[in-house]
């Protein structure tokens, strides 16, 4: 089945400098990449989304890369904030089946300092 | 306001004793899907619907049942609960599948 690997598992930055995330995924097939902060004591909520058919997406701070051949996006947050502190999933769609579901890396918890 | 709302959001409960957790969705979304959520092992999917009367297992979906009688609602059945279901809980829904989720708030279910 789709197996979606998530790096690192915690990364501490000081506020003001950028973080990057990285995923990397097995279904050549996939072709949806969110990704998603989950804040304590509440549910994942989508920041950021990809699709096969574009390279690079920018929201503000925000960028996700993709890079298809290798199987591999990333998630970079530049000028961090301390609100930016959370735990990030990254998932890609597996069509192991008929249909499309989401398959989630493990999780990437974020601190960032003062 | 469009919101996935879950029901309860903390239970402690006992072996044996069947138990179900409401999802509701407002937002007229096809898709309805089912997590598990365990320290170090990320999101699991158990269940997952892709409209009314449509529903498929996802990669854990052992000990539970759902059902989709109706667009906005997914519940989550454990007809036996046992200690390895302790788990925090996340409903989500989007229109497709291929569509971003929207979850809920999360239930905590601890099972003694």
């Amino acid at each position: 089945g789709e197996n979606v690997e998530q790096h690192p598992s915690t990364l501490s930055v000081q506020e003001g400098d950028s973080a990057v995330i990285k995923c990397t995924y097995s279904d050549s097939a996939s072709n949806y990449f969110p990704w998603y902060k989950q804040e304590l004591g509440k549910g994942p909520q989508l920041i950021i989304d990809i699709r096969s058919n574009v390279g690079e997406k920018k929201d503000q701070r925000i960028a996700v890369t993709l890079n298809k051949t290798a199987k591999h996006f990333s998630l970079h947050i530049t000028e961090t904030q301390p609100e930016d502190s959370a735990v990030y999933f990254c998932a890609a769609i597996y069509y192991g089946g008929s249909q499309g579901n989401l398959i989630f890396g493990k999780g990437t918890k974020l601190s960032v300092k003062p | 306001e469009a919101q996935v709302t879950q029901n309860p959001r903390y239970l402690i409960t006992v072996t044996g004793k069947k138990l179900t957790v409401t999802c509701s969705q407002n937002m007229n979304h096809e898709y309805m899907s089912w997590y598990r959520q365990d320290p170090g092992l990320g999101l699991r999917q158990i269940y997952y619907s892709m409209n009314v009367e449509v529903t498929d297992k996802g990669d854990v979906p052992e000990g539970y049942k759902v059902s989709r009688k109706e667009k906005r609602n997914f519940p989550l059945i454990l007809e036996s609960p046992s200690p390895n279901q302790t788990s925090l809980y996340f409903c989500a829904s989007s229109l497709y599948q291929e569509q971003p989720q929207h979850f809920g708030d999360g239930t905590r279910l601890s099972i003694l």
